[in-house]
């Protein structure tokens, strides 16, 4: 069966500090990945997603970036984390499917305070 | 531009209480498909349902149903005699044809069930 993992479950960073928040998943090969955030009181926002190893497509611009160095590995990263990026974390993956309608299953989340 | 909007912020019932949750969307896809998440306090998202824009047919499973009208563009979900367990803030989402995994969430409604 497949299954996501994301670390750090929990981060509390100054402002201006950087971040790594990772996301792997086992048992599929070629997943596509997602990150997602989720602002305190508000939905899921896209921010990334990943059909392959190296291809990131950015939703919103914003001071973060993603990386893919393998196929199942996510890496959401700051250089400089700003007050704006406290939230949710949330990385997802799908079926390598261009059928439509792929059930994103998510990780357990990184809840990311800055300060 | 596709567009999700839960209206119910939040809905306090009393367990063995009908409630339905309701779901209003947006997009000028002619096919799509939508889903309800649900998201209990642990913050990871569950899958509930996934529906394509052709299949109007009402669904049930258990104590949950759910209710697509693409005339009035809605997707709601009732769960009939609430539990406890059902306290959790429940998401809709929306994907176009083309969207492959990019959901547009709403803003999701928090449901707590008493005792």
């Amino acid at each position: 069966s497949q299954t996501i993992h994301q670390w750090p479950a929990t981060l509390v960073q100054p402002v201006g500090s950087p971040l790594s928040l990772e996301c792997t998943v086992e048992g599929t090969s070629n997943p596509n990945l997602y990150w997602y955030r989720q602002a305190a009181g508000r939905g899921l926002q896209l921010l990334f997603y990943s059909v392959g190893i190296g291809q990131i497509s950015s939703e919103v611009p914003q001071n973060l970036s993603a990386s893919r160095p393998q196929d199942r590995q996510f890496i959401l990263s700051s250089k400089k984390l700003l007050l704006s990026d406290s939230g949710f974390y949330l990385c997802a993956w799908s079926r390598d499917s261009y059928s439509g309608a792929n059930v994103l299953t998510f990780g357990a989340g990184s809840r990311l305070t800055v300060l | 531009a596709q567009k999700v909007t839960q209206a119910q912020t939040e809905i306090s019932v009393v367990e063995k209480e009908d409630v339905t949750l309701d779901c209003v969307y947006e997009t000028r896809d002619t096919t799509y498909y939508l889903f309800w998440y649900k998201q209990p306090p642990s913050g990871e998202l569950v899958f509930l349902i996934r529906r394509n824009s052709f299949d109007e047919q009402n669904e049930i499973s258990g104590r949950y149903s759910w209710n697509f009208q693409k005339s009035t563009s809605s997707f709601n979900f009732t769960i009939t005699a609430s539990q406890v367990v059902d306290s959790a803030v429940y998401f809709c989402a929306l994907e176009g044809g083309t969207s492959y995994g990019k959901l547009t969430f709403g803003q999701g409604t928090i449901l707590t069930v008493h005792p």
